[in-house]
């Protein structure tokens, strides 16, 4: 049991390039999550889903998109990279139901990810 | 204003002494008040969860939350090296789409 499962763990990304951050759960969450940490500035959520094919924007979602086809994977893409997104970014998955919300994340170890 | 404020640290205490983290938020709406640890180069972990106002006890651990005054907190008794780590409280008002706010975590240091 892997639990949520990132990859790069590290990158380092030229102005205007793209690409793809992995996530994949292996807890049968129904519910998962984008955010992205910078010093000081505690997790913002950037996207989130409530189950496969559902998705929707978090507080900072701008210069990014995400997908959700199956339930175990929720990838996040980066377009046009910006210096303002170097950051460590967190995928982060749990299970709610209408009886059940523990308010429990499960996060991912990271991908840290530079722009220059 | 933001929606949840905690103090950053760094925070440095002497093994066995009592540490006590604390945030504050303004919206009354919020009724599921947890605390986060997070490790160096690792992802958070859920360690404490509480809902609604009242105190919450696990081991060496205890989360108060006082709804009235807005005002949770995390206290470790006889803290150890291995309490080492960013304590990141957060909080949600529930609902279908268990969105939780964080606050930016307090940096804590245990000197053996």
């Amino acid at each position: 049991n892997a639990g949520v499962t990132q990859t790069p763990k590290f990158r380092i990304l030229k102005i205007g390039q793209s690409m793809t951050l992995q996530c994949t759960q292996d807890m049968n969450h129904n519910y998962m999550y984008w955010y992205r940490q910078d010093p000081g500035m505690g997790l913002k959520l950037i996207y989130y889903s409530v189950g496969a094919g559902i998705t929707d924007k978090g507080e900072v979602p701008n210069g990014y998109n995400v997908s959700r086809s199956t339930t175990e994977d929720f990838p996040l893409r980066l377009e046009l990279a910006a210096p303002s997104q170097t950051s460590v970014y967190f995928c982060a998955s749990s299970y709610s139901s209408r009886t059940l919300n523990t308010g429990e994340l499960f996060f991912g170890e990271g991908s840290r990810l530079t722009v220059l | 204003q933001k929606e949840v404020e905690q103090d950053p640290g760094p925070l440095s205490v002497p093994e066995g002494a009592i540490v006590s983290l604390n945030c504050t938020y303004s919206n009354s709406a919020f009724q599921y008040f947890m605390w986060y640890r997070q490790y160096s180069r690792k992802g958070p972990e859920l360690l404490m969860y509480t809902y609604s106002s009242g105190n919450k006890e696990d081991g060496r651990f205890t989360a108060q939350v006082d709804k009235s005054s807005k005002y949770i907190s995390l206290f470790i008794r006889d803290s150890q090296p291995s309490d080492s780590a960013t304590y990141l409280c957060a909080m949600s008002g529930g609902g279908a789409t268990n969105k939780l706010i964080f606050g930016t975590g307090t940096l804590l240091a245990v000197q053996p």
